[in-house]
């Protein structure tokens, strides 16, 4: 079945460091690809998506590519900030389905 | 605002009561899912219903029941048959079921704890 492998948390970084989150996915077909985030206590938020290969998502300067080639989708910001801790999530759904499946998720915490 | 509303943000409940959950939203979309999400994990699917009066078995649909009696609501009862309901609920819902391309967009969550 489809398959979602995030790289496990926590992951603590200092302000301003570069931040990769390492997601691969294993799916038939052409999925789509998702990144969301959740703050402490709330639901999750779409962060950026992208819908075929070579698609680059992107938003509040964080970034990620959908490669094939390598079935990954790995999340990455250049400078993060004490407001970027979180947990992340990578998920893919299938071109005709309902499901979204997700990883295990990235716990972040920025320290500044 | 448009949006996803989930009731209550936070509930107890004794074992073996059922009990429900409420999610509504008004950005008329047809599809509603719900989600479940236990510490550490990822969200795994309940159920889902592409339109009125119809819904689909996720992929723990055991000890849940749905309804879907109108566009913006879509309540899930977790029943005495759920053996671990203690969880957090997310409710979603996006513009159609049936485009792997929608976006679905997710309510703040109801977190669950059965004492």
């Amino acid at each position: 079945g489809d398959s979602v492998t995030q790289m496990e948390g926590p992951v603590t970084l200092s302000e301003e460091a570069f931040l990769t989150i390492n997601c691969t996915y294993t799916a038939t077909g052409y999925p789509s690809l998702f990144w969301y985030v959740q703050y402490p206590g709330e639901g999750l938020q779409l962060l950026l998506k992208a819908t075929k290969a070579d698609d680059k998502g992107s938003n509040k300067g964080f970034e990620a590519t959908y490669r094939k080639e390598t079935t990954s989708f790995h999340l990455e910001k250049g400078s993060v900030q004490v407001s970027d801790s979180a947990v992340y999530f990578c998920a893919l759904r299938k071109a005709a389905g309902n499901k979204l499946t997700f990883g295990g998720g990235t716990r972040v915490l920025v320290k500044p | 605002d448009g949006g996803i509303t989930q009731s209550p943000k936070y509930l107890f409940r004794k074992e073996g009561q059922n009990v429900t959950l409420s999610c509504e939203q008004n950005l008329n979309h047809d599809a509603m899912y719900w989600y479940r999400q236990d510490p550490g994990q990822g969200l795994r699917l309940i159920y889902y219903s592409q339109i009125v009066n119809d819904f689909q078995k996720g992929d723990i649909a055991e000890g849940y029941s749905v309804s879907r009696e109108k566009k913006e609501s879509f309540p899930l009862t977790v029943t005495s048959a759920q053996k671990n309901p203690t969880a957090f609920y997310l409710c979603a819902s996006s513009q159609t079921g049936t485009s792997g391309t929608d976006t679905q967009y997710f309510g703040p969550g109801t977190r669950l704890t059965v004492l």
